[in-house]
């Protein structure tokens, strides 16, 4: 139990473009999942908390406008990276609480912006 | 400032030499410890979460051990593999926070 997936695994863009990340709890409800950001051989820095049906909140330094977070579902949570630059390149790696305070991974996605 | 370190930042062992790995931590009402493993390209598998000092939790060659300042992850005579980046994760302010994590590596 408590598997998150993530889609889609990697994803290569252009300079400009949006890119969207989808984050789902497969089996059991979430009503808050969290997104990180890792750059190599750093640390998972979290960007910001997925509320499901309501806002979400976001770190200190996390530019809401440009991450924009959405979690329409129980199950579902989407992190939208506009306007990507080359600078947001990273792994990009979702979590969600099957109970309280034992977060569970997604297997994380891959952003390369050329 | 809440803050953990992890420390060695890499570790290479012979098959079956036993070792461990520290993190130390300074965090504001903690509410839990966790450790995870991850390997290259994914994400964080959970391992542990420990809630007092005192407490120890084992799962096949690892056990992991909490005090107030510090939590241990002891391998036990590791095979292969077990090489991966273990980080460990404390819980406080309503947040986790990450270390940098030990990058282990078990030579056959």
């Amino acid at each position: 139990g408590a598997v998150v997936s993530q889609h889609p695994s990697r994803v290569i863009c252009k300079s400009g473009t949006s890119v969207k990340i989808e984050c789902r709890s497969l089996d059991f409800q979430a009503t808050t999942m969290f997104w990180y950001r890792q750059f190599p051989k750093q640390s998972l820095m979290l960007m910001a908390t997925s509320n499901e049906g309501s806002k979400a909140t976001y770190e200190q330094g996390v530019e809401k406008d440009k991450f924009l977070i959405n979690h329409a579902s129980l199950t579902l949570s989407t992190l939208t990276v506009t306007s990507a630059h080359p600078e947001d390149s990273s792994f990009y790696i979702c979590s969600a609480e099957p109970r309280a305070e034992t977060q569970y991974f997604g297997p994380g996605t891959r952003l390369l912006v050329l | 400032e809440d803050q953990v370190t992890q420390s060695p930042e890499a570790l290479r062992l012979q098959e079956g030499e036993s070792s461990s790995l520290n993190c130390s931590y300074t965090v504001s009402g903690l509410r839990g410890l966790f450790w995870y493993r991850q390997d290259p390209g994914k994400g964080p598998e959970f391992l542990f979460t420990l809630y007092s000092a005192g407490e120890e939790k084992e799962k096949e060659r690892l056990k992991a051990t909490l005090t107030k300042k510090e939590s241990f992850l002891h391998i036990t005579a590791p095979k292969p593999e077990d090489s991966a980046t273990y980080l460990c994760a404390p819980h406080g302010n309503g947040k986790i926070i990450f270390g940098k994590g030990t990058r282990l590596h078990i030579l056959p």
